[in-house]
């Protein structure tokens, strides 16, 4: 089945303290990207790939890095969280013309 | 830049009734557009999309959308809402030109009465 799958679903941490989240998709697509959800605010793109080893920053790129070392995997790391990096983070992936997106981390802050 | 305006951030309608989610954009270039679905605790899925040919496109679940240029518009919409559509919609818009910027709108929350 192709998906993206993005982990962990659920994560609550404190200020500053290092996180990973992963995502992985299993369609051999070549852009993977980074989204935070927000009330009001919709999607807003963190960081995008093109391929591999190529990263670039999206509409809201600060406190947050990405890597692409292989063309499935996409990580999104918070070297040191804020309390203003709590939300809904989405990896996505696109095919020809749409988006496939995992099914969410939602990320606490305290 | 692109950019995406949905127009109501709750809709509410009642179970058989027509469903209707307004979604206006901006581009200077053509633009592919996009609805997507949130169910909850879930990612978005794509319902349907519009990159070029006929202006009415048909998605999933008995959802479609006309793309009408003069009014820089990609209405969504359903003949008979089900109480099973009661989700966020979001309307997105991306320049065909340079794929790699795909702009969303703030969401629309619709909620079916029974």
């Amino acid at each position: 089945e192709a998906q993206v799958t993005q982990n962990p679903r659920y994560l609550i941490t404190v200020t500053g303290k290092k996180l990973t989240v992963t995502c992985s998709q299993n369609m051999n697509h070549e852009y993977m990207s980074w989204y935070r959800q927000d009330p009001g605010l919709g999607l807003r793109q963190i960081y995008y790939s093109m391929n591999v080893e190529v990263t670039d920053k999206g509409d809201v790129p600060e406190g947050y890095k990405v890597s692409r070392k292989e063309k499935r995997n996409f990580p999104l790391i918070l070297e040191s969280p804020s309390p203003n990096q709590t939300s809904l983070y989405f990896c996505a992936s696109r095919g020809l013309y749409s988006l496939h997106f995992g099914n969410g981390t939602r990320l606490t802050v305290t | 830049a692109q950019s995406v305006t949905q127009l109501g951030s709750h809709v509410s309608v009642s179970e058989g009734a027509l469903v209707l989610l307004r979604c206006n954009y901006s581009s200077s270039v053509p633009p592919y557009l996009f609805w997507y679905v949130q169910y909850p605790n879930q990612g978005l899925q794509l319902l349907l999309k519009y990159t070029t040919g006929a202006t009415l496109v048909k998605g999933i679940n008995g959802f479609e959308a006309e793309f009408k240029k003069s009014e820089t518009s990609f209405h969504l919409t359903k003949p008979s809402a089900h109480m099973s559509d009661a989700a966020e919609y979001f309307c997105a818009v991306s320049d065909r030109y340079n794929n790699n910027d795909m702009r969303f709108g703030a969401g629309t929350r619709l909620t079916v009465k029974p």
